[in-house]
């Protein structure tokens, strides 16, 4: 079946403009996750949803940063008047609703940013 | 959760078994170890995962001491596609929340 993916691939833009970044989850799969991963460094967790409980913002490095999931499946991370340290590669994962000891998220491909 | 350690870079020969290791002696009885890698310009992905015995699956097997503090994940015959960075990952049993990646540590395997 069709796995994690996410739109677009790449996108350049200049600073101060907003941008959104697109996630099309795992048919099924309730949770959902926001990462970023900036050039030489691991991966920063931003945002977390289950469900339809209140989602896990405890990542995201500011206000500017925002993101909703729509009917639980789709989700869209935006931000706002970017700054040339928000480049990096946004990464969304998927996961069943965990079961006892299992947790494997699965991956999208994710969004390249660049902030001139 | 536990923090985990581990050696920034490995190289292993083609064909050869990758032994990649990785400490956590704060580990808690409810935690699990859970091994993901990402290949480059590629979104991580899972390998393994155990509590106390170990595993195997068709991509490697994972060695957890007795005293929980260590494991090792063996790619038994690694090949080039192998080479990726590998993140050792200590997690509550049923946590729904995100994985903390850290540094891991980067294998290269070579012709």
């Amino acid at each position: 079946g069709a796995g994690v993916s996410q739109s677009p691939s790449n996108k350049v833009t200049e600073k101060g403009k907003d941008v959104e970044l697109r996630c099309d989850p795992i048919s099924g799969h309730t949770a959902l996750y926001w990462y970023r991963q900036s050039l030489g460094q691991g991966l920063e967790f931003l945002i977390y949803f289950q469900g339809n409980s209140a989602p896990d913002k405890s990542g995201l490095p500011s206000d500017r940063f925002s993101a909703e999931r729509t009917g639980g499946s789709v989700s869209t991370l935006t931000i706002q008047r970017t700054q040339q340290e928000d480049s990096a590669v946004y990464l969304c994962a998927s996961s069943l609703r965990w079961r006892q000891g299992i947790h494997e998220q699965f991956f999208g491909p994710g969004t390249r940013l660049t902030v001139l | 959760d536990a923090k985990t350690t581990q050696p920034p870079s490995m190289d292993c020969a083609e064909g050869r078994a990758a032994n990649l290791p990785c400490n956590h002696s704060t580990i808690s009885g409810n935690e699990y170890v859970y091994w993901y890698r990402q290949i480059h310009s590629q979104g991580p992905q899972y390998i393994i995962h155990g509590l106390k015995n170990n595993e195997t699956n068709e991509m490697a097997s994972l060695i957890i001491t007795e005293d929980r503090k260590s494991s090792t994940l063996i790619l038994p015959h690694a090949t080039l596609r192998d080479t990726a960075v590998y993140y050792c990952i200590v997690r509550r049993e049923n946590s729904g929340y995100a994985l903390n990646f850290g540094k891991g540590t980067s294998l290269l395997v070579t012709p």
